[in-house]
């Protein structure tokens, strides 16, 4: 059974770059299959999907973010990354990392498998 | 951006009712819908996948129907267990978009 868990500062001062990393065991970043997405949820509220990345390096992201966001992988370390740059306080949320994964017959996208979560919090 | 509505917000039932939980979309999406349910603390977990596929390990009391713009979320006899916070996604087209949530409480 694959899992993720995420890692990374808990606190990030405004203006500043959130980074986080997640560790997935279990399963190899690179099998063919899946992608692999990071998902935000404000306190109390919601959840807002940030992007994907493939083990290839393509990446898609939320406009909303503005284009502050980058997923990278490191496949050599079992991991993928996001950096979200210039935050504000509205970045403070529990940030997940998830497995995607598509079924076949439909070619739907769905998130499988989802790590803990980590509370990123923007404040000086 | 695919707007995602769930309704009810809340709603509470007792154990062994049938529950449904309701999800629309603002256009078609085909059967590209999935629930998630999430407990206080805890990460959401997946429940259906493609509308209607049950995720493995997920109890068989819960089924997903529906296509286009509306689909729903049943649980056939609720348990104590299923008391969360459920979410409705679609995968249809990016951004990826969920829906505000239904809280179920048990009476």
């Amino acid at each position: 059974q694959v899992q993720l868990q995420e890692s990374g500062p808990g606190l990030v001062k405004p203006s500043q770059t959130l980074s986080l990393t997640c560790t997935v065991s279990g399963g190899s970043i690179s099998s063919g299959g899946y992608f692999w997405t990071w998902i935000r949820q404000h306190p109390g509220k919601g959840l807002e999907w940030i992007g994907y990345i493939y083990h290839s390096g393509t990446s898609y992201y939320n406009p909303s973010l503005k284009s502050r966001a980058t997923i990278s992988v490191d496949t050599s370390k079992n991991q993928f990354s996001l950096k979200l740059n210039s935050v504000t306080a509205a970045d403070t949320a529990v940030y997940y990392c998830a497995r995607g994964a598509t079924h076949a017959q439909s070619n739907a996208e769905y998130f499988q498998q989802w790590g803990q979560g980590t509370l990123v919090t923007v404040a000086s | 951006d695919i707007q995602m509505t769930q309704s009810p917000s809340s709603l509470s039932a007792s154990v062994g009712d049938r529950v449904t939980i309701t999800c629309r979309a603002s256009q078609s999406i085909g059967v590209y819908l999935n629930w998630y349910v999430q407990t206080p603390g805890n990460a959401p977990k997946l429940l259906i996948y493609a509308a209607s596929r049950l995720q493995s390990g997920v109890p068989s009391r819960f089924s997903g129907s529906g296509s286009g713009p509306e689909f729903t979320l049943t649980i056939s006899s609720l348990q104590p267990e299923d008391s969360a916070t459920y979410y409705c996604q679609q995968s249809f087209g990016t951004p990826y978009t969920f829906g505000q949530g239904t809280k179920l409480g048990i009476k």
